[in-house]
């Protein structure tokens, strides 16, 4: 079964601090992609990333970065120097591009709150 | 290039009635997707088509639930005879083949 787990409901920071939100999934094919999204308040969903299964390199784009580990199923997410702006739900999801049309598998989310 | 847009922003009804609600996907996006969210969830995979074929549906998609993509554009999603339970965010997603999804601001529907 294919299955996205966010452990932390919900993270509150103080502006400039690093914070990380973990990511975990199951699935049982080889082939598979991993999102993360983010629902600011206004509700639409804003993809940030996609990493493919044979790739396992950590990305950085600004101040956000990325970490995909196979061996423990994670692919987590480290924003650097946080900003109130940051503040909003964070998705991770799993699509199993391989072998279905690619719908997308949600975690709960983590919500973050970035306070000044 | 505009973004994923959804018709209407909130809509509201009595238990019973019948609603439609319209996506328009980024215009070339051939792959246009449903999905609900319920308060506090992720969101939910309803249904997928691949331009005017309805190639994928969740048991989630009740007997009550019917989504089109008559002209392989625009979609509508139409939920008859409206129950507490369907109250949710309805959120499209388009994307060009397995390029990542594009989310729509969503509809909110509430049921009275």
């Amino acid at each position: 079964a294919q299955k996205v787990t966010q452990a932390q409901t919900e993270i509150s920071v103080v502006e400039k601090e690093d914070v990380t939100l973990d990511c975990v999934y199951e699935t049982r094919d080889t082939t598979y992609y991993l999102f993360w999204y983010k629902q600011p308040p206004s509700g639409e969903l804003v993809f940030l990333i996609r990493r493919n299964s044979f790739d396992e390199q950590n990305e950085i784009s600004g101040r956000y970065s990325w970490n995909f580990q196979k061996s423990t199923s994670s692919f987590n997410f480290t924003i650097t120097a946080s900003q109130v702006v940051d503040s909003a739900v964070y998705f991770c999801a799993l699509s199993e591009e391989g072998g279905s049309q690619g719908n997308l598998i949600f975690g709960k989310g983590t919500k973050l709150s970035v306070k000044p | 290039d505009t973004g994923v847009s959804q018709n209407p922003r909130h809509k509201i009804t009595k238990r019973g009635q019948n609603v439609t609600f319209r996506c328009d996907p980024i215009s070339e996006h051939n792959r246009l997707y449903w999905y609900r969210q319920t308060l506090g969830q992720g969101p939910e995979f309803l249904t997928y088509f691949q331009n005017e074929a309805q190639l994928e549906k969740s048991r989630l998609l009740s007997d009550r639930f019917s989504a089109e993509r008559p002209k392989g554009s625009f979609s509508t999603l139409e939920i008859q005879r409206t129950e507490q339970g369907d109250s949710a965010m309805y959120l499209c997603a388009s994307s060009l083949q397995s390029q990542p999804q594009h989310f729509g601001d969503g509809t909110r529907l509430s049921i009275l």
